[in-house]
């Protein structure tokens, strides 16, 4: 089945804990971003990968880490320096000829 | 630099009423445009998006936006709301190089008896 799979969609973590959420694709995209959403704050950037091996910060990227070793694979790590990591998390694909994103189901983590 | 403004974070509207949802964008280049939905705990669907064609667009269920230059708007309507319309509506913006997308915050529509 085709798309993007983020897992799991529910975690919960004890505050002061490094949690790590996956986003895998089968669509062949280059592109792969994570969103951060919080309410009443829409859509915020954290990092994004347009190729292998290469990564930059977006608007929020502080208290997180990700890697890009293959094209299907974009993890995100909320490390222990996110001062309020509890939020739903989104990953998306993109490629230049389309211009537009397409969304997985998203993760929400609930630190405690 | 791009931006959007969506204008009313929550609107109500009567089952088969009109729905218009505003966006405004700034951009310094040419702008792509796109409206998502939202439903709880969900991911974002794309509903429309223009990319420098027609200025009407037509998306799915029902729903248009009109890009209008000179207003520096990309208002979302539907002629008659039905209760599954009750969702999270984001608009969104990028330059045309790539689809680093800039999102507004949101406008949560709920659709009355």
């Amino acid at each position: 089945d085709g798309g993007i799979t983020q897992s799991p969609k529910y975690l919960f973590r004890k505050e002061g804990q490094n949690v790590t959420l996956s986003c895998e694709q089968n669509l062949n995209h280059d592109a792969m971003y994570w969103y951060r959403q919080d309410p009443g704050q829409g859509l915020r950037l954290i990092y994004y990968s347009q190729i292998v091996n290469d990564f930059q910060k977006g608007d929020i990227a502080e208290g997180y880490s990700v890697s890009r070793e293959k094209k299907e694979s974009f993890p995100l790590t909320v490390t222990s320096a996110q001062k309020n990591p509890t939020a739903f998390y989104l990953c998306a694909t993109g490629t230049e000829q389309t211009s537009e994103a397409f969304f997985g189901q998203g993760t929400r983590l609930t630190v405690v | 630099a791009q931006s959007v403004t969506q204008l009313g974070s929550h609107v109500s509207v009567s089952e088969g009423a009109l729905v218009l949802l505003r966006c405004n964008y700034s951009s310094s280049v040419p702008p792509y445009l796109f409206w998502y939905v939202q439903y709880p705990n969900q991911g974002l669907q794309l509903l429309l998006k223009y990319t420098s064609a027609a200025t009407l667009v037509k998306g799915i269920n029902g729903f248009e936006a009109e890009f209008k230059k000179s207003e520096t708007s990309f208002h979302l309507t539907k002629p008659s709301a039905h209760m599954s319309d009750a969702a999270e509506y984001f608009c969104a913006v990028s330059g045309p190089a790539g689809n680093k997308l800039t999102f507004g915050t949101g406008t949560q529509l709920k659709v009355e008896l």
